[in-house]
């Protein structure tokens, strides 16, 4: 079956920091990957997407390469702020037989905390 | 605001009660998810529909539970004899179909079976 494996946290930085999240996978089929992030006291939100090997997906400041050798889809950031604070999502969607199309596979989550 | 919208956000219950939990979807989004989160744990796949069909079924969903999608738009979800281990936010998302269509997630029901 699928899933998704993510570095056990909580993960506590200072501001300005390298941030890396690891995240590998077990899917059959092609998946698309995602990382979804979660404020406090909000709902999921989609922070990037790769949806074939080698494409990298970014979006503010974050980026994910979709490395199909290493099953893998790493979330990094150069240099994090006290605002990009909270839990992270690695997931997976693949449509192996049709029937699981879209339906996502999650992590189990990495809580991120950066202090100034 | 135009995003998923859920009702109610919280809802606290007596085991052995029902409860019913509605999703309102994004107006063109034709597929409908239900996710179950527990503290500390990813979201965790429930059911979807594509339209009015619900196509897959989890086994996490025990006949306690049913879902529907009357008319393809909003989604309710019943739990029966509501259990302790029940106690979870319920999340829901739509999106437009396609294995790499964003889902977008409304801000969930938090269930507390006491």
């Amino acid at each position: 079956g699928n899933s998704v494996t993510q570095m056990e946290g909580p993960v506590t930085l200072s501001e300005e920091a390298f941030l890396t999240i690891n995240c590998t996978y077990t899917a059959t089929g092609y998946p698309s990957l995602f990382w979804y992030v979660q404020y406090p006291g909000e709902g999921l939100q989609l922070l990037l997407k790769a949806t074939k090997a080698d494409d990298k997906g970014s979006n503010k400041g974050f980026e994910a390469t979709y490395r199909k050798e290493t099953t893998s889809f790493h979330l990094e950031k150069g240099s994090v702020h006290v605002s990009d604070s909270a839990v992270y999502f690695c997931a997976l969607a693949t449509n192996a037989g049709g029937t699981s199309y879209g339906k996502l596979t999650f992590g189990q989550g990495t809580i991120l905390t950066v202090h100034p | 605001d135009t995003g998923v919208s859920q009702d109610p956000r919280h809802k606290i219950t007596k085991r052995g009660q029902n409860v019913t939990f509605r999703c309102d979807p994004i107006s063109e989004h034709n597929r409908l998810y239900w996710y179950r989160q527990t503290l500390g744990q990813g979201p965790e796949f429930l059911t979807y529909f594509q339209n009015e069909a619900q196509l897959e079924k989890s086994r996490l969903l025990s006949d306690r539970f049913s879902a529907e999608r009357p008319k393809g738009s909003f989604s309710t979800l019943e739990i029966q004899r509501t259990e302790q281990g029940d106690s979870a936010m319920y999340l829901c998302a739509s999106s437009l179909p396609g294995q790499g269509c964003e889902q977008f997630f409304g801000p969930g029901t938090r269930l507390t079976v006491l």
